[in-house]
């Protein structure tokens, strides 16, 4: 069974950092594009970042506002995908889904809160 | 940026219903186009990718149409799981942008 598990969502204060991982399982992470997406219920649905695989030059895609200060990596060896934030901003605050790149965005994780305030 | 919008934002129906929900484009986006079901607390869940292809797993009732700017999702016979939002989003390139969603409730 394909499952997502985030975690590492917190409660930081504006300008401060946070590290949020996805521990995948039940398929070959290598083999697949991976995606943050986020929700906030004042802003409702949006896409974060891509991850793209080897075959694809490990490249990367970023939503213009997060651009720079958002980083999305991945370590295949521990079957774990990344989300690096710097420089956190109220607006971040949103519920952080991993999410498999196939077939649109076919499998989602549960979700990891992260809460910007002072 | 490409923007969806969705209608209606809300209805209200029975169990047996048929029910649409039409999602917008503001550009071409050809079929690359999925909807998702989101109930509350719950993670968005995939039903249908490319316009009108069904996710494994997911009940035939659900059905997509539509390509270019104009996608329809039709549930064929309402089921009391079904009450849920809706969201469709496109995935021609980047940013990929969601619509504001549908809320189906129960009449």
């Amino acid at each position: 069974e394909v499952q997502l598990v985030e975690s590492g969502g917190d409660l930081v204060q504006p300008g401060g950092s946070l590290r949020l991982s996805c521990a995948t399982s039940g398929f070959i992470l290598s083999d697949f594009f991976m995606d943050w997406v986020r929700q906030a219920p004042e802003r409702g649905l949006e896409w974060v970042a891509r991850s793209r695989t080897k075959a694809h030059g490990h490249t990367t895609e970023y939503r213009a506002s997060v651009k720079g200060r958002f980083t999305i990596s991945r370590d295949e060896s521990q079957n774990q995908l990344h989300l690096q934030m710097n420089s956190l901003q109220t607006d971040d605050t949103a519920v952080y889904y991993c999410v498999r790149g196939y077939n649109g965005l076919d499998v989602w994780g549960q979700g990891t809160t992260v809460i910007v305030s002072s | 940026d490409i923007q969806m919008t969705q209608s209606p934002s809300s209805l209200s129906a029975s169990v047996g219903d048929r029910v649409t929900i039409t999602c917008r484009a503001s550009h071409d986006v050809g079929t690359a186009l999925t909807w998702f079901q989101q109930k509350p607390g719950e993670a968005p869940k995939s039903l249908i990718y490319d316009a009108s292809r069904l996710q494994t797993g997911v009940p035939s009732r659900f059905s997509g149409s539509g390509s270019g700017t104009d996608f329809t999702l039709t549930i064929g016979s309402l089921q009391p799981e079904d009450f849920a939002t809706y969201y469709c989003q496109h995935y021609v390139g980047f940013p990929f942008t969601f619509g504001p969603g549908t809320k189906v409730d129960v009449k």
